[in-house]
């Protein structure tokens, strides 16, 4: 149990172009879910913290009009890179976690890159 | 505030040697404290978690860590590495709303 994906697994888009991330719940229902990003041999950050059917709120230094995050359902998050640029290329990991579990299911992770 | 150091960024053993990767962290109130392994291009996968229950806690992959409040430390070790180890390891504190801290991560290298 408690099984998250993400989709895609890896892109390549185009500078300037939109790119979304989906964060899934397989079975059961995230009241809370994460995203972080992770540079190459470096420690995961922090990008935002989402809740169902309520705004995400954004770590410090994350522009919120530039990584959109929607969670929509308890299932279901999605990020989205808006006019991507070679620096937002990284590797994008989202976690969900239950109200009444202090613990967190990590996703696949999502390697974006930017041309 | 919490926060989580994990003390070497690199460490490496030789293959049936013992792996010690050492995290300290920083709580006000009884922490939850998590012992996470990253393969490369992968996401992160849960080693053992501690809840407040034993101290001493046992883990997937023959790893297993301690909880020593006095030394505020939570530290990982395996008594026999196998290659199949070489890994990232990352130490984490959860707090209030699930949120995590996260340490810098310990790339572990093992030597056949």
């Amino acid at each position: 149990g408690a099984v998250v994906s993400q989709h895609p697994s890896r892109v390549i888009c185009k500078s300037g172009t939109s790119v979304k991330i989906e964060c899934r719940s397989l079975d059961f229902q995230a009241t809370t879910m994460f995203w972080y990003r992770q540079f190459p041999k470096q420690s995961l950050m922090l990008m935002a913290t989402s809740n169902e059917g309520s705004k995400a709120t954004y770590e410090q230094g994350v522009e919120k009009d530039k990584f959109l995050i929607n969670h929509a359902s308890l299932t279901l998050s999605t990020l989205t890179v808006t006019s991507a640029h070679p620096e937002d290329s990284s590797f994008y990991i989202c976690s969900a976690s239950r109200q009444v579990y202090n613990e967190q299911f990590f996703g696949p992770g999502t390697r974006l890159t930017v041309l | 505030a919490q926060s989580v150091t994990q003390l070497g960024s690199h460490v490496s053993v030789s293959e049936g040697a013992l792996v010690l990767l050492r995290c300290n962290y920083s709580s006000s109130v009884p922490p939850y404290l998590f012992w996470y392994v990253q393969y490369p291009n992968q996401g992160l996968q849960l080693l053992l978690k501690y809840t407040s229950a034993a101290t001493l806690v046992k883990g997937i992959n023959g790893f297993e860590a301690e909880f020593k409040k006095s030394e505020t430390s939570f530290h990982l070790t395996k008594p026999s590495a196998h290659m199949s180890d070489a890994a990232e390891y990352f130490c984490a504190v959860g707090s209030t709303g699930n949120q995590f801290y996260f340490g810098t991560g310990t790339s572990l290298t093992v030597i056949p």
